[in-house]
């Protein structure tokens, strides 16, 4: 099956300090990806989806100067938490979707940030 | 954008099968319906995806009526690994339309 990989697993970092995560698609080319935020007990909420090649499209709310996404390959999509505050603390999820189906999603298994 | 609804919590014993059902009154002609598992800490796991009537494979069934307006996921004898929070998603990858539920805690009891 499809696999999607983040990294890193888990980071802690000082408040004002950018955190960069990778969200790769390891055995599939995906031509779209999505970046997601679970806080504890809730479910998951979609932060922006992004199109290889193109800007990110961001939801209501989120802050597209303070979540930068890039997805510079079919393979590789980055989200950087820049300045980030303790209240950015999260598990953040991506997920992708294989350039030959539309149905199907696979999702990386998570990063854990903890802003100190 | 399809809307989904389900029950925020279900309680259920080893070997018994649960059926978790899902509202989507405002599916659209060309949604699919696609079931995830999601353990603490983890990304979801995707279990089951359907369009119409019925869906089998080897973790779980998925039934849907033919107005398509609700799913129900079955699990066939749970056992305590299948403790986890259950989302139902409604839509298109392709449409930039996936927003999860709420999503439904199971919790099997031994």
């Amino acid at each position: 099956g499809a696999v999607v990989s983040q990294h890193p697993s888990w980071v802690i970092c000082k408040s004002g300090t950018s955190v960069k995560i990778e969200c790769r698609s390891l055995d599939f080319q995906a031509t779209t990806m999505f970046w997601y935020r679970q806080f504890p007990k809730q479910s998951l909420m979609l932060m922006a989806t992004s199109n290889e090649g193109s800007k990110a499209t961001y939801e209501q709310g989120v802050e597209k100067d303070k979540f930068l996404i890039n997805h510079a390959s079919l393979t590789l999509s980055t989200l950087t938490v820049t300045s980030a505050h303790p209240e950015d603390s999260s598990f953040y999820i991506c997920s992708a979707t294989p350039a030959t189906t539309y149905n199907e999603q696979f999702f990386g298994p998570g990063t854990r940030l903890t802003v100190l | 954008l399809a809307k989904t609804t389900q029950p925020i919590s279900m309680d259920s014993y080893e070997g018994q099968e649960v059926n978790i059902t899902c509202s989507h009154n405002n599916i659209a002609t060309n949604d699919y319906i696609t079931w995830y598992q999601q353990f603490p800490s983890q990304g979801p796991r995707f279990i089951i995806q359907g369009y119409k009537t019925k869906v089998t494979n080897e973790v779980a069934s998925l039934f849907i009526p033919a107005d398509r307006k609700s799913s129900t996921l079955s699990l066939p004898r749970v056992s305590l690994s299948d403790t986890a929070v259950y989302y139902c998603l409604v839509g298109l990858y392709n449409n930039n339309d996936m927003r999860f539920g709420a999503g439904t805690r199971l919790t099997v009891k031994p």
